[in-house]
């Protein structure tokens, strides 16, 4: 099983601001099969990124991935009032999928 | 559009079973594989189990293997998790989401229930 490690566990920035989270995997990832999803209190994960680095439909392009085998990054270009949420990172490679612990942006 | 939605949580004494159901609609749901995740109340997620097309694949979590199944009936554009021997870490809110077209490897998950609440307690 794949174990994925994402910091920092909390991104303390200002609306406007540039985020960068970072997902660790404990062995290189498949062809890329990483994904992020985003999480609003009391709502349901959205996926924003699969495959390391296309954006979903309708994902805002100030959202953007990269990365490759073991290191992957989610930038937020400019952070907005509602970018404010957990972002989890999933890879998708092997039979076993696995989620990173999730990285909480929070205002400043 | 896309529409899942669970049902069947409630609470449940440990040892005891329970069956979840996801109603599929919107989509084309013999095409796609499917997964189960779960989300403990204030934590993150965990991949329980997912699904083929047809049921001829499936996968599990190893915190839930040899007492949860996956199944699903295309006819009824249903996907469901019967859950067995639960424990008090089996709490969580349980998610069906859909992957990709035919498996749910090598795919990631693009639309997601709600959820619904499933409570091990004595």
């Amino acid at each position: 099983e794949i174990a994925l490690t994402q910091s920092p566990g909390t991104l303390s920035l200002s609306p406007g601001e540039r985020a960068t989270l970072s997902c660790g995997a404990s062995q290189s990832v498949s062809s890329s099969y990483l994904a992020w999803y985003q999480q609003r209190p009391g709502q349901a994960p959205r996926l924003l990124i699969y495959g390391a680095s296309s954006r979903a439909a309708g994902i805002p392009d100030r959202f953007s991935g990269g990365g490759s085998g073991t290191d992957f990054t989610l930038t937020i270009s400019r952070l907005e009032p509602e970018d404010f949420a957990v972002y989890f990172c999933q890879q998708y490679g092997s039979s076993a999928l696995t989620f990173g612990g999730g990285t909480k942006v929070e205002i400043k | 559009e896309v529409q899942l939605v669970e049902s069947g949580g409630g609470v449940v004494r440990p040892g005891g079973s329970l069956r979840l159901s996801c109603a599929a609609s919107g989509f084309s749901f013999e095409d796609y594989g499917m997964s189960w995740v779960r989300q403990a109340p204030g934590k993150g997620l965990e991949w329980v189990s997912g699904i083929n097309w047809n049921g001829g694949s499936t996968g599990y979590g190893d915190s839930v293997k040899g007492r949860f199944t996956i199944s699903r009936d295309n006819a009824k554009n249903s996907l469901y998790l019967q859950m067995d021997s639960l424990r008090a870490e089996d709490t969580a809110f349980y998610h069906c989401a859909r992957g990709g077209y035919g498996d749910y490897k090598g795919s990631s998950l693009d639309f997601w229930g709600q959820g619904t609440l499933v409570t091990v307690s004595s």
